[in-house]
Formats: C-alpha cells, sequence, structure tokens
C-alpha cells in the first residue's frame, strides 16, 4: 500500500479536462513539496510537476499542480490522445531519517 | 537527449548480487543527488535510496535492509547500485535519477535497467 493515495484510473475524452487527485498525511504533503511524473507507455518517467506546481521546461501549460492541505491534485486541459499515460504523484517524507514517496500511479486513458 | 546513461541488460540467479552503473556529466555528477527508482513489471515506482556522489553520503530505503549499497566514482563520474540476495522479487526496471538536492524532484532520468532474476 502506498503512502500517498491516488485514484487507479480516471478517463476522459479530448478536449476535456481531468484531475487526478493524490492525498497523504500532513507530515508528507502538508509538509514537503509535492512533484508528478507522466510515464508514457514504455517509456522512462519525466517530470511533470515540481514544487506543487512548477512546470519544467518544455512541459505545455494544459498540465498544472495544486496543493490544498494534506490533499494535490494534477489538472490536465485540453485532453489529447498523447496524454493516456501512467501519472505519479511523489514527495519527501522527512520521518524515518527522509525518504522519497511514491503514489501508486493512475492510468489515464484517453477515449 | 539522455543525460543518465545506465548499464545493459542484467539476467542472475536467485541469490547472486548485481551491480547497476549510471554514468552522468561531469556537471550533472557535481551539481546532483542521484537516487535509484525501480519498477517492477506492471507495477509502479518504489525509491529505492540516494547518494550524494561527491562525499559519499547515502540514504537508503528500509524497505531493503542490508542488501543495498550505492556508491560513486568521481574518476568516471558514475554511480553504482549494488544489490545482494537477488530474489524473483526483484526483477524489474531499475532507473537512477538525479535531483538538485535530497529532496528535490527527480528533473533528470536515466532510461533504465532491466534486471531479470530467475533459476
Amino acid at each position: 500500500q502506498s503512502v500517498l493515495t491516488q485514484p487507479p484510473s480516471v478517463s476522459g475524452t479530448p478536449g476535456q479536462r481531468v484531475s487526478i487527485s493524490c492525498s497523504g498525511s500532513s507530515s508528507i504533503i502538508g509538509s514537503n513539496y509535492l512533484c508528478w511524473y507522466q510515464q508514457l507507455p514504455g517509456t522512462t518517467p519525466k517530470l511533470l510537476i515540481y514544487g506543487n506546481n512548477q512546470r519544467p521546461s518544455g512541459v505545455p501549460d494544459r498540465f498544472s499542480g495544486s496543493r490544498s492541505g494534506t490533499s494535490a491534485s494534477l489538472a490536465i486541459s485540453g485532453l489529447r490522445s498523447e496524454d493516456e499515460a501512467d501519472y505519479y504523484c511523489a514527495a519527501w517524507d522527512d520521518r524515518l531519517s527522509g525518504r522519497v514517496v511514491f503514489g501508486g500511479g493512475t492510468k489515464l486513458t484517453v477515449l | 537527449q539522455v543525460q543518465l546513461m545506465q548499464s545493459g541488460t542484467a539476467v542472475t540467479k536467485p541469490g547472486a548480487s548485481v551491480k547497476l552503473s549510471c554514468k552522468a556529466s561531469q556537471y550533472t555528477f557535481n551539481s546532483n543527488f542521484f537516487h535509484w527508482v525501480r519498477q517492477a513489471p506492471g507495477q509502479g515506482l518504489e525509491w529505492m535510496g540516494a547518494i550524494n556522489p561527491t562525499d559519499g553520503n547515502t540514504l537508503y530505503a528500509q524497505n531493503f535492509p542490508g542488501r543495498v549499497t550505492m556508491t560513486g566514482d568521481t574518476s568516471t563520474t558514475t554511480v553504482y547500485l549494488h544489490l545482494r540476495g537477488l530474489t524473483s522479487d526483484d526483477t524489474a526496471l531499475y532507473y537512477c535519477a538525479a535531483g538538485q538536492w535530497l529532496s528535490d524532484a527527480f528533473h533528470i532520468w536515466g532510461q533504465g535497467t532491466m534486471v531479470t532474476v530467475s533459476s
């Protein structure tokens, strides 16, 4: 069982806006920055959002991150077929000498 | 453009060990913490630990008691993951990834090394 909780799957149609949630404890999401990774089928994970809501260079502004309390969300607007992928949230956990924790991942299907 | 170049596929037997490598540019090596993350077939991402290659300090996940060692070689700007006591549960794709500080997001990823443990 993952420390961060994500829905196993979400789906949407092209052009739609979808959101993926990530929830955890106050000691993790409430205290440290959250990031999101996109893993297209058969490829290496790629950083999509860091620092809760910052996009690395090259990531379209269709992708946005937010955090409120002990929950965070990744929103994808103007959904495209190429957005079909697995999405993982991750954060630093200060407990137990420190560690990185991941969510279980969410499979986004573009219908 | 691959910034972290990992070693090739490894096939090994239960009980054996494996040592994986991850080569970075001089700049990347000197300015990042390196992490190892693995992904079993069809599963999610699992953090294994991290190393500051410039001073050798390490932090290991508690899921691998006594089985993991991470090292860095400043002369070749390469970091290594040594995993011992392999079982079939260790069959996975192993990624190295880097961030500018220990708790930073992983801005750079290697291409992954597939490790298969089978008798």
